[in-house]
């Protein structure tokens, strides 16, 4: 059976911390594929990363990085320097017959 | 280029009426999902079509719940009749053509359920 967990239900952190969101999945397929999603207040799930399983490498994107390690079946979600802007719900999602969402974890930015 | 379109955007409506919420996705994908979210069990993918096919309903609550995809460019999701644990934010999604589950997802801006 495949599963995504969010331990993290709710973060706060201060405006320019860094803050990690954790994602731990399980699966028996060997091809899949993993994401994460940003829904803001607005209500609409935003793409910001996917990853297949035989790409291993970690990814920054301006503030944003990922560390996939498929030794620890994770896949964590790191900002750097968060700003009020990065206040949301964030999801992480596995993929190969079936895309499965975690619950998510809601973070706040606080100024 | 626009992107998924869902309407209506809010539905307030009684027990027992029949509910369709509307889907047109991004031209050119092959791919289209819709999702049940609530506080309680969060993402729930209910049905999804694959070149205008339904691949997988098994996350259909009950048979109140019907989807359908007669072209590419417009899916519905009936539920009749609604019932009050049916409130939720219902998402439809599209992806473009390749990996079936490989694509990243669009989502639309989510159809607001109320059922009284």
């Amino acid at each position: 059976a495949q599963k995504v967990t969010q331990a993290q239900t709710e973060i706060s952190v201060v405006e320019k911390e860094d803050v990690t969101l954790d994602c731990v999945y399980e699966t028996r397929d060997t091809t899949y594929y993993l994401f994460w999603y940003k829904q803001p207040p607005s209500g609409e799930l935003v793409f910001l990363i996917r990853r297949n399983s035989f790409d291993e490498q970690n990814e920054i994107s301006g503030r944003y990085s990922w560390n996939f390690q498929k030794s620890t079946s994770s896949f964590n979600f790191t900002i750097t320097a968060s700003q009020v802007v990065d206040s949301a719900v964030y999801f992480c999602a596995l993929s190969s017959d079936k895309i499965i969402f975690g619950k998510g974890t809601r973070l706040h930015i606080l100024p | 280029d626009a992107g998924v379109i869902q309407s209506p955007r809010h539905e307030v409506t009684e027990m027992g009426q029949e509910v369709t919420l509307r889907c047109k996705p991004i031209s050119g994908h092959n791919s289209l999902f819709w999702y049940r979210q609530t506080m309680m069990r969060g993402l729930e993918l209910l049905i999804y079509f694959n070149n205008n096919v339904p691949i997988d309903d098994s996350g259909m609550p009950e048979d109140r719940f019907s989807a359908k995809m007669p072209n590419a460019s417009f899916s519905t999701l009936k539920i009749q009749p609604s019932e009050p644990r049916d409130s939720a934010v219902y998402f439809c999604a599209s992806s473009p053509s390749g990996t079936l589950f490989g694509g990243e997802l669009f989502f639309g801006e989510g159809s607001r359920l109320t059922v009284l």
